[in-house]
C-alpha cells in the first residue's frame, strides 16, 4: 500500500539554523500539506500546495516558513531561521482530492 | 471558523468492551468531511474512518463504527471489542476545504 514518506525522523538544530524538512506524498496524489503539533498539543494546519502554489496557508505559516515541489517526487517545508518554539513534529500529508489526507510519520524537529 | 471540541481528555476501556469517543463540531457549510485519525505512541497519524457528511448513513470499519448526526453536528466514534492495539489518542477532525482542523484528542487506555 503506498505511503507517504518523511525524512528525517528527528532534526536536531540550533535556534537561528536553517531546517528543510523533506517528504515523498502519495505519488498520484495533487493536494500536499504540512501540519505541526506541538508536544501534548493539538495538530495544526500550516499550509496546503496544489499546482505548484500554495492553496492556502494559516496565521502560523509566516515569512520563516517556505514550501517547494522541487522535483516530480519532494514535498519540502523550509524554516529559514529557527526558534525555540518551532520545536515539534512537522507531518506531511497528501489527498487525491478535498478528501482525506493521508499522513506520513513525521519528522520531530527539536531546536536547541 | 469551525471549531471541533473533544469533550473527553481520557478514557478507559477493558479490553474486549466497547467504548464511545465523542466529537461535536461548529460549522455553517453544508457539504464537508469527518474524519477520526489514530495516534499510538509512535506519533504517526492513522485514518480510522471517514464520514461524508452528505451521507446519512454511518461509516463502519470493521470494529470502528461512527454515530453521525448532521443536525447536532455530532460525530462520535465507537470502537468494538476492545483491543491493547487500541491504546492511543483518537483525534477528531473536519474539513470543509484544504486544511483539516482537529480537536484537541482523547487519550483512550486499553487495560487487560
Amino acid at each position: 500500500e503506498p505511503e507517504v514518506t518523511q525524512t528525517p525522523s528527528h532534526q536536531v538544530t540550533q535556534m537561528g539554523q536553517e531546517v528543510i524538512l523533506r517528504c515523498v506524498p502519495i505519488s498520484n496524489h495533487l493536494y500536499f500539506y504540512w501540519y505541526r503539533q506541538i508536544l501534548g498539543q493539538k495538530v495544526e494546519f500550516l499550509v496546503s500546495f496544489y499546482n505548484n502554489e500554495i492553496s492556502e496557508k494559516s496565521e502560523i505559516f509566516d515569512d520563516q516558513f517556505s514550501v517547494e515541489r522541487p522535483d516530480g517526487s519532494n514535498f519540502t517545508l523550509k524554516i529559514r531561521s529557527t526558534k525555540l518554539e518551532d520545536s515539534a513534529m512537522y507531518f506531511c500529508a497528501s489527498s487525491v482530492n478535498f478528501d482525506t489526507q493521508y499522513f506520513g510519520p513525521g519528522t520531530r524537529l527539536t531546536v536547541l | 471558523a469551525q471549531t471541533v471540541t473533544q469533550s473527553q481528555p481520557e478514557m478507559s476501556v477493558q479490553e474486549a468492551e466497547t467504548v464511545t469517543l465523542s466529537c461535536t463540531y461548529d460549522t455553517s457549510e453544508n457539504n464537508y468531511y469527518l474524519f477520526w485519525y489514530k495516534q499510538p505512541p509512535s506519533r504517526q497519524m492513522i485514518l480510522v474512518i471517514r464520514q461524508e457528511a452528505y451521507k446519512q448513513q454511518n461509516a463502519t470499519e470493521n470494529r470502528f463504527s461512527v454515530n453521525f448526526q448532521k443536525a447536532a453536528k455530532s460525530f462520535s466514534l465507537k470502537i468494538s471489542d476492545s483491543q491493547l492495539g487500541d491504546t492511543a489518542m483518537y483525534f477528531c477532525a473536519f474539513n470543509s476545504g484544504y486544511a483539516l482542523n482537529f480537536g484537541k484528542g482523547t487519550s483512550l487506555l486499553v487495560t487487560p
